[in-house]
């Protein structure tokens, strides 16, 4: 049971330049999330899905695109990188259970943008 | 606008002090509210939610309390050990679906 495991751990992107981060979790878990953390700032939740086949915007989803064809994967994708997208990205999942609601993190995504 | 914040953004205490972190938020109409841990260069780790109903929660050293009326909540930890330094988040929901994250307390425990 590995948790939740995002793809990549590390990566650097010239402005413009397009990529995927991939979130995976083995939980059966319905919900899942993607934040980003910017220095001296919390959690900033970017979209969110509910279950397979859905996504929502959360509070800074400009310049990001998701999406979650399959329950275990939740992919982020940004189409035309900019600076300011330099962040740590992290997935979280959490069943959707009104009785377990704990979010599980995964160990997150360092991306610097040049 | 639904707001968390976290003061102070930083705390420093010697060894086997008990100590209370604290997060406020805007709008007491919370559907619950979590406490986390970040360790450097790591993800969150959840350690205590407390649901709307709820006036506390309970685990180990750790105690948290909720007053939704003054839109508080408290992280008591007693006998802190130099282990506890990380970073603490409150994150709440006002809603089933999304999470506001405070910036943290980043605490250190001094041996």
């Amino acid at each position: 049971n590995a948790g939740v495991t995002q793809t990549p751990k590390f990566r650097v992107l010239k402005t413009g330049q397009s990529m995927t981060l991939l979130c995976a979790q083995d939980m059966n878990h319905e919900y899942m999330y993607w934040y980003r953390q910017d220095p001296g700032m919390g959690l900033r939740l970017i979209h969110y899905s509910v279950g397979e086949g859905t996504t929502a915007k959360g509070e800074v989803p400009d310049g990001y695109n998701v999406s979650r064809l399959k329950k275990q994967n939740f992919l982020l994708g940004l189409e035309s990188a900019a600076p300011s997208q330099t962040s740590v990205y992290f997935c979280a999942s959490r069943p959707g259970d009104a009785d377990v609601e704990t979010q599980y993190f995964g160990p997150g995504t360092r991306l610097l943008v040049l | 606008k639904q707001e968390v914040t976290q003061i102070p953004a930083a705390l420093s205490v010697p060894e086997g002090e008990n100590l209370v972190l604290n997060c406020s938020f805007t709008d007491s109409a919370i559907y619950n509210l979590q406490w986390f841990r970040q360790d450097p260069g790591k993800g969150l780790t959840s350690l205590l939610l407390i649901q709307s109903s709820q006036r506390e929660q309970t685990s180990g050293r750790l105690n948290a309390s909720l007053d939704k009326s003054s839109g508080r909540s408290t992280l008591y930890i007693a006998a802190s050990q130099p282990g506890d330094s990380a970073t603490y988040l409150c994150a709440v929901s006002w809603d089933f679906n999304k999470f506001y994250f405070g910036s943290g307390t980043k605490l250190n425990v001094k041996p």
